[in-house]
């Protein structure tokens, strides 16, 4: 099975950085996935790291250990807009495409 | 291009009570996923349709069916309905044939269900 856990909720300040940490425990890891999701609307896409290292897309970056089993979402220049809940989900095996175990989710605020 | 469309987006139900949702996965996807998220909580996958048969499934009772048409568009049917049903239910559409391994999920809106 899957455990994946991360944090309950973060607060930060407009223009300030926020990390949120997921750890999780799997077999066959085969990618993490960051997914947004603003109250009552569809989760959206951030990012996707299979790999250990970091990958930067614009004011979002996440970073992927395997041997740890940890990765983090660091959120840069926050906006008010960036308040929402974050998603971190596995997907382990390779016939398991559309199957992504998701943790609990961070709900991420943030404060003028 | 339309993104992954669900109905309804609200219902209520009462208990013992049938219901069926509805989704149209986003243009030239193959492959529709379930999933139910609680209050509070992330999704849980149910199952996955691909080719019109369910391809993976989670660990979720028989109670839960599903189905998937030419179209690729795909049901969720729920019988028997426990209070512990209500949530909301996500549909994620993909591409089955990726070589990728980032293959993404698109999820729709949802359909949040109430069982009384």
């Amino acid at each position: 099975g899957q455990n994946i856990d991360q944090p309950t909720e973060m607060t930060a300040t407009e223009g300030a950085i926020v990390q949120i940490n997921c750890t999780y425990q799997t077999s066959g890891f085969n990618g993490l996935f960051w997914y947004q999701q603003h109250a009552g609307e569809a989760p959206t896409f951030l990012s996707y790291n299979v790999l250990d290292g970091l990958e930067e897309k614009g004011r979002f970056s996440s970073f992927l250990s395997r041997s740890k089993g940890y990765s983090y979402l660091l959120l840069k220049e926050l906006q008010m807009k960036d308040s929402a809940s974050y998603l971190c989900a596995v997907r382990a095996g390779t016939d398991s495409w559309g199957k992504l175990q998701f943790g609990a989710g961070t709900q991420v605020v943030v404060t003028p | 291009d339309a993104g992954v469309t669900q109905s309804p987006t609200h219902l209520i139900k009462t208990r013992g009570q049938q219901v069926t949702l509805r989704c149209s996965p986003k243009s030239g996807h193959d492959t529709v996923s379930w999933y139910q998220q609680a209050l509070g909580q992330g999704p849980q996958f149910i199952f996955q349709y691909y080719e019109e048969e369910e391809r993976q499934r989670g660990n979720f009772p028989d109670r839960f069916s599903g189905h998937q048409f030419p179209n690729y568009s795909s049901e969720l049917n729920v019988n028997a309905l426990l209070l512990g049903d209500s949530a909301l239910y996500l549909c994620a559409s993909s591409l089955w044939d990726r070589p990728s391994g980032a293959n993404v999920l698109t999820f729709g809106a949802g359909s949040r269900l109430t069982v009384l």
